[in-house]
């Protein structure tokens, strides 16, 4: 069946770098929208980024538009995300969610955890 | 454009629960569900307004009208307990947006 598991999550101080993976399993990759979610630790959910099955549209949420860039390798179904200039309020885990649409999300990892600390 | 929830539910064991979204209009986008249940990722419940994926009971239902959007789960059971997130496409910011969760409890 369909499997996300994310990587790459770590402590980080302020102002560093991370970049997120996300490896795809069970289904054809390169068909399907995929997106970034992150979810403070006992708060809601908030969308990150999508990417088109293509990988040539990407969307990036306003807060961190400039800072995150996400990307994809249909080859190696592989999803990423590159985090730069990291804040405290990027502490979160990060999800990895399949797109049946660019917003609907039925497939998810169970996360990686970015913690940006000093 | 902003969603907003209720921050908590409390429902009895086989009573019927019924979550609101709000939003401007919202009856004029499609509306979708997520279930999260402690510790675990999101599950989709719910998309296109009243679409229940494969697998979801059909205890589970939703509509959408107005300025609220609704997923109404009949004959609760304790494993429904859970926070339940609404879900919106904005096309005038071309942004994902999430409600701020419902925590649904089982009495």
């Amino acid at each position: 069946q369909a499997q996300l598991v994310e990587s790459g999550g770590a402590l980080v101080k302020p102002g560093g770098s991370l970049r997120l993976s996300c490896a795809a399993s069970g289904f054809p990759f390169s068909d399907y929208y995929m997106s970034w979610i992150r979810q403070v630790p006992g708060r809601g959910l908030e969308w990150v980024a999508h990417i088109s099955s293509s990988g040539a549209t990407p969307y990036i949420a306003d807060s961190v538009k400039g800072r995150f860039t996400i990307s994809r390798d249909n080859a190696e179904n592989s999803l990423f995300l590159q985090m730069d200039t990291l804040r405290a309020d990027d502490t979160a885990l990060y999800y990895c969610a399949r797109g049946l649409r660019a917003d609907i999300f039925d497939v998810w990892g169970q996360g990686t955890m970015v913690t940006v600390s000093a | 454009y902003v969603l907003t929830q209720p921050p908590t539910l409390s429902v009895a064991p086989g009573k019927t629960a019924t979550m609101a979204c709000g939003g401007d209009e919202i009856g004029h986008k499609s509306v979708h569900w997520y279930q999260q249940r402690p510790g675990q990722a999101p599950v989709l419940v719910m998309h296109y307004d009243i679409e229940r994926p494969s697998g979801i009971p059909d205890r589970f239902s939703g509509s959408n009208s107005g300025n609220t959007a609704t997923l109404t789960i009949t004959r609760v059971e304790a494993g429904d307990e859970a926070d339940y997130y609404c879900q919106v496409w904005d096309s005038s910011s071309d942004h994902v947006l999430f409600g701020g969760g419902t925590k649904l409890t089982v009495l």
